[in-house]
């Protein structure tokens, strides 16, 4: 079983669109996180969600929504999709904060055109 | 804004070569540093959390040591193969309960 789980893998979308990425962990932890990966291949701290509430919100556009349904979950909802938001975004997983190690799932590949 | 810095940006050695890599980080308000190693087309994988001065941590040919009063960690690889070729993260929390802040990364390429 997987671990830390993202769908879609690939996203190929048009401009000003809003589109989901589902992310999935079954590893019991308390806080998930969405990385965006950016051209220089650099990762990026966008959220956290710690036992269901939002406690870090790295001053990314609000067109960037993260919803988390339950504790196994963190989707990121993006509305108005613009060129610059094509990019690796990785979801990931840990039992804390801090301290804990991190399990990052496989990646969600958009392109915005 | 607080940084973490690696060097070198790359390095590539011949299968059997040790090699080492240098993460630097604030030294003030240390909580944890973390080591990832992240092939190419997969996800970031854990290596080492590390959290006391002086800590020495081993995962087979890899290990790592930390030094929080001047801020910095080493990697070591101990007889290089072409699978361990990847780039290799190190990452701190800036402030107890945060999120990780990651370095840019150290890519490694092992020839055979």
């Amino acid at each position: 079983d997987t671990a830390v789980s993202q769908t879609p893998k690939y996203l190929v979308t048009q401009m000003g669109n809003d589109k989901s990425i589902k992310c999935e962990q079954n590893l019991g932890h308390d806080t998930m996180y969405w990385y965006k990966q950016d051209s220089k291949k650099f990762l990026k701290i966008m959220f956290s969600y710690n036992n269901k509430e939002l406690i870090i919100n790295e001053t990314v556009p609000n067109r960037f929504s993260p919803k988390s349904p339950d504790k196994a979950h963190l989707n990121l909802h993006i509305n108005s999709l613009e060129l610059g938001d094509s990019a690796v975004y990785f979801c990931a997983s840990s039992l804390g904060l801090g301290q804990e190690t991190q399990y990052f799932g496989p990646g969600t590949r958009l392109l915005v055109l | 804004i607080l940084n973490v810095e690696q060097s070198p940006q790359s390095l590539h050695v011949q299968e059997g070569d040790s090699t080492n890599f240098t993460c630097s980080f604030p030294s003030s308000n240390f909580y944890a540093l973390h080591w990832y190693r992240w092939e190419t087309a997969k996800s970031p994988e854990a290596l080492f959390v590390m959290t006391l001065n002086g800590d020495e941590k081993k995962k087979g040919r890899i290990s790592a040591t930390l030094n929080t009063k001047e801020g910095y960690s080493y990697l070591y690889i101990k007889g290089s193969q072409p699978e361990d070729s990847a780039t290799y993260l190190c990452a701190f929390p800036v402030q107890a309960g945060t999120a990780l802040i990651f370095g840019k990364g150290t890519t490694l390429s092992v020839s055979s």
